[in-house]
């Protein structure tokens, strides 16, 4: 069975200060590999993803991640936080050899002081 | 925007009583998803439709259950609710089966308080 676990609650950053948020996952085959944003009030927004290819993945608002095989991991990471940034934020996954389960991990709420 | 669509954006009932919430996908889109958001759970994906046809199941309890019609609107319908059904019902679409690897577009949501 496929899963994926964000093991911080929580991350708190000040601004300009770089971040990352972390997830790991376990599916059977190879992984796609999401994030996801949620801000106040409203549904999820797609950052970024992993297919194949370059371990690192450039997304909107600046994100990216780093896909690494050995360690099962798909972080987030910014070089520069912004206040803006403050939201909720989820790591999915998909084992393309199942059918169509997208599983979402537990979501880390991302806190940036100004 | 998303260009997911649903309705009520709020919804409050009683235990026991029956309530339906609507999805329109983005215009085009094939598939529709419907997921649970409480506190204590998470995210939890319930179900899937591909074009009219069930595609894939989560935990979707036997008290709910969904369909997607023939213009690929979506509805979710939860019958005999319990405090606990109460959470952010989201639905999301992405244009194929989800055998690839496209993307969600998330609806804002439904929030369903049970009293």
């Amino acid at each position: 069975a496929q899963s994926v676990a964000q093991p911080e609650d929580q991350v708190n950053v000040a601004e300009g200060n770089p971040l990352t948020v972390k997830c790991t996952y376990s599916v059977s085959g190879n992984p796609y590999l999401f994030w996801y944003v949620q801000y106040p009030n409203r549904g999820l927004q797609f950052l970024l993803k992993y297919i194949t290819g370059d371990n690192l993945v450039k997304g909107s608002y600046g994100f990216e991640a780093e896909f690494n095989k050995s360690q099962t991991s798909f972080h987030l990471k910014k070089p520069s936080a912004l206040v803006s940034d403050s939201a909720l934020y989820f790591c999915a996954v998909r084992d393309y050899s199942s059918a169509s389960k997208i599983i979402f991990g537990s979501g880390t709420r991302l806190s940036i002081r100004p | 925007d998303s260009g997911v669509t649903q309705t009520p954006k709020h919804l409050i009932t009683a235990t026991g009583q029956r309530v339906t919430l609507r999805c329109s996908p983005r215009s085009g889109d094939l598939s529709v998803y419907w997921y649970q958001q409480s506190l204590d759970q998470g995210l939890q994906f319930l179900i899937q439709y591909y074009n009219g046809e069930e595609r894939a199941k989560g935990n979707i309890l036997e008290r709910f259950s969904a369909q997607q019609f023939p213009d690929l609107h979506s509805e979710l319908n939860l019958s005999s609710l319990e405090l606990g059904d109460s959470a952010l019902y989201f639905c999301a679409s992405s244009e194929g089966t989800g055998l690839s690897h496209e993307k969600l577009f998330f609806g804002s949501g439904t929030q369903l308080s049970v009293l």
